[in-house]
């Protein structure tokens, strides 16, 4: 079935240093979400993207869907210790099943 | 609103043993699903619902069984527990628009070790 490749699985960041974790699918999306999962916590959701080279900014976070719909990132902007956590990104494929990546963990260091 | 809820929050069985993970939602959300989160593996659907009476298997369906019986309720049943089955289960539900699942509100969670 559809999958996405989600990169880096890990990555460690100085407070303060910018993040970016992307999403690849080797076919077309119909729509892109992405969540936050807190450590010990549930996903929750970020942002959905939709349209051929959308952006959409929450704050210190932008998020970006490809022209062809098949890769989208999610930036964050001078890290903060709350950014800390697994950011995955999720598709809904056919039959409506939601596909998840297998996630970007964040570390923050003070 | 409780939103998703799943219960019990943590459970030990010993291999062999049945058991039915619990979860409700208050949104009159239309799709509801079981994922099991691993160390390393991202979330992996095992079965998921679009309506009351209508199911069907996810990535990982061999092992659990589910019933949509109402809209609200959607249980996760495994049927003989093995260690390959500890994990993290959250439920999920949303809404279906245009064909497509909507924004997911996940449940807090059932952390499950098999022994």
């Amino acid at each position: 079935g559809q999958q996405v490749m989600q990169i880096p699985q890990y990555q460690h960041v100085q407070e303060g240093e910018d993040f970016t974790t992307y999403c690849n699918s080797s076919t077309t999306l119909s729509n892109i979400q992405w969540y936050k999962q807190r450590p010990g916590g549930h996903p929750v959701f970020l942002i959905q993207l939709v349209k051929s080279g959308e952006v959409k900014k929450q704050k210190r976070l932008t998020f970006q869907f490809g022209e062809a719909k098949k890769n989208s990132s999610l930036h964050i902007t001078a890290t903060q210790t709350t950014d800390v956590g697994t950011y995955f990104c999720s598709f809904s494929g056919s039959a409506r099943q939601l596909t998840f990546g297998s996630g970007t963990q964040l570390t923050v260091l003070p | 609103n409780a939103g998703v809820t799943q219960t019990p929050k943590f459970q030990v069985l010993k291999t062999g043993q049945s058991m039915t993970l619990q979860c409700a939602q208050d949104m009159n959300h239309e799709y509801m699903s079981w994922y099991r989160q691993d160390p390393g593996m991202g979330l992996r659907l095992i079965h998921y619902s679009v309506g009351a009476g209508i199911t069907d298997q996810g990535e990982v369906p061999n092992g659990y069984n589910v019933s949509r019986s109402t809209t609200e309720d959607f249980p996760l049943r495994l049927l003989s527990a093995a260690p390959s089955q500890t994990s993290v289960y959250f439920c999920a539900s949303s809404f279906i628009r245009g064909g497509s699942t909507d924004t997911q509100y996940f449940g807090p969670g059932t952390r499950l070790t098999v022994l």
